[in-house]
């Protein structure tokens, strides 16, 4: 499997703040994903990051409270913009493996106060 | 639509064994996942089916029946490591995973 890191590992930010959260991945994958994990909550889908092209957003969320970026086939960037205290999360990409599984960076842990 | 359903808590004795029930509705499938989460931890990939019938991988194995839109994760010879959240996720046709809300299961001496 991909060796998945994210940096930051974790942040406190104030609100009304922005905060990018970086995904790099050891070798070249087709699909990327970033996903929130709120309290308590199991996993939501944010968006799929494309490369090449505007990343898929899933009901819900948007392009300009989450910008994606996907230069390459190893790397990606999730914004949280205009942060507010229910932004407070585990934000985590994924990549697929080569039977549909994913496997999971170690995650980014946002407190906004 | 879609949805995934899955017990909120089990309890279970160290040394058992334990099945986490999954149930699930969708159109697109291309297969069942579970994953492991230890408090603050990542979710860890522990099975995929896509085919009906059981998946033995040690101490856990995993059973899907199409038909039914139902999967188990059964977990033997249970040891305290394995207090942790257990997620199902089916695979859409787009391959995205549509995760259920988590099974906590706590295993006590």
């Amino acid at each position: 499997s991909a060796v998945i890191s994210q940096k930051p590992s974790r942040d406190i930010c104030q609100r009304g703040t922005s905060l990018t959260i970086q995904c790099q991945v050891d070798s070249q994958v087709t699909m990327m994903f970033w996903y929130r994990q709120q309290p308590g909550q199991s996993l939501t889908l944010i968006a799929t990051a494309n490369q090449g092209s505007e990343a898929t957003y899933e009901s819900g969320f948007v392009i300009d409270k989450f910008p994606i970026s996907r230069p390459n086939l190893t790397f990606s960037t999730l914004t949280v913009s205009n942060m507010s205290p229910e932004d407070s999360s585990i934000y985590l990409c994924s990549v697929t493996g080569t039977e549909y599984e994913q496997y999971f960076g170690p995650g980014t842990r946002l407190t906004v106060t | 639509g879609q949805n995934i359903d899955q017990p909120t808590e089990m309890t279970a004795t160290e040394g058992a064994i334990v099945q986490i029930n999954c149930t699930y509705q969708t159109s697109g499938f291309n297969g069942l996942f579970w994953y492991q989460q230890h408090a603050g931890e990542a979710p860890t990939f522990l099975s995929y089916n896509v085919l009906d019938g059981l998946e033995e991988k040690g101490r856990f194995s995993s059973f899907l029946s199409r038909s039914k839109g139902y999967s188990y994760l059964l977990l033997k010879e249970l040891q305290m490591k394995d207090s942790a959240s257990y997620l199902c996720a089916f695979s859409s046709n787009t391959g995205k995973l549509i995760f259920g809300q988590g099974t906590t299961l706590q295993v006590k001496p």
